[in-house]
C-alpha cells in the first residue's frame, strides 16, 4: 500500500534563508508525486509534480523538488524564502491520479 | 481555481441532522473527488466519481454518501452528522483524460457538528 511521510510537522526559517521540506513515500510500483501548498483559509494549490523524465522538477514561486527513487524521497526546496511563502505544504503520491495519498503536511513559518 | 465552487463555505449543525455539501464545476471534468482535512491527518479521500452516476469509495467513506446526477455537480451527504465529522471538506476535479492529469481543489467547506 502507498503511504507518504512528511518528516517535519513544522519548519521555522528566517526570510531569505534556504529551506528543504522532506517527503518520503512507500510504494511497490512506479508512482507520481506532487507537492501542494495551502495558504491560510484557502484550498490547495498545485506547486509542482513529477510524472516521469527529469528527476529535478521546477514549480511555481521558485520551488523545486528532486525525485530520488533509491531513497524513495521527493524533497521540496527553495533557495531563498519570502514571508509570503508561509503556508502549509503537502506531499502526495499516486500510482495513478485517480487516488492521491497525502502526507500530514508541513507548516512553513517564515520570520522576518 | 479550475472553475470549482463549493457550497456552503461554512456550516454549523447539530448531531443527528442530515447535511449535504455541494461541489460545482463549470469545465465538464469527468472525475470529481471529496476529501476531508483534519489536523495530523492531511487530506483523506471520502468518495470519488468517474462519471454521471458512477461513484466509488475512498479511504474514509463510512458515514458519507455521494451522488452525481449531472456532470457539473457532486454532492456529499452526511445522513446523520456526528461530531467526528467536524472537518474541512474539499472537492477536487481531475483535469484531462489520462491518468497523469492533475487534481485541482476547490476552496473548501468548514463543517462544525455540535
Amino acid at each position: 500500500a502507498q503511504s507518504v511521510t512528511q518528516l517535519d510537522s513544522q519548519v521555522p526559517v528566517f526570510e531569505e534563508a534556504p529551506v528543504e521540506l522532506r517527503c518520503n513515500y512507500s510504494s511497490s510500483v512506479s508512482v507520481y508525486l506532487f507537492w501542494y501548498v495551502q495558504y491560510p483559509n484557502q484550498g490547495l494549490q498545485l506547486l509542482l509534480k513529477y510524472l516521469s523524465g527529469s528527476t529535478l522538477v521546477k514549480g511555481i514561486n521558485g520551488f523545486e523538488a528532486e525525485f530520488n527513487k533509491s531513497q524513495t524521497s521527493f524533497h521540496l526546496r527553495k533557495p531563498s524564502v519570502h514571508i509570503s511563502d508561509t503556508a502549509e505544504y503537502f506531499c502526495a503520491v499516486s500510482e495513478d491520479t485517480d487516488k492521491l495519498i497525502f502526507g500530514t503536511g508541513t507548516r512553513l513559518q517564515v520570520f522576518p | 481555481d479550475a472553475g470549482i465552487t463549493q457550497s456552503p463555505r461554512h456550516k454549523v449543525t447539530e448531531t443527528g441532522t442530515p447535511v449535504t455539501l455541494r461541489c460545482h464545476q463549470t469545465e465538464n471534468h469527468r472525475y470529481m473527488y471529496w476529501y476531508r482535512q483534519d489536523p495530523g491527518h492531511g487530506l483523506r479521500l471520502i468518495h470519488y466519481s468517474y462519471g454521471v452516476k458512477d461513484t466509488d469509495k475512498g479511504e474514509v467513506s463510512d458515514g458519507y454518501s455521494v451522488s452525481r446526477s449531472k456532470t457539473e455537480d457532486f454532492l456529499l451527504t452526511l445522513e446523520s452528522a456526528t461530531s467526528s465529522q467536524t472537518s474541512v471538506y474539499f472537492c477536487a476535479i481531475r483535469a484531462g483524460q489520462i491518468s497523469t492529469d492533475t487534481q485541482y481543489f476547490g476552496p473548501g467547506t468548514r463543517l462544525t457538528v455540535l
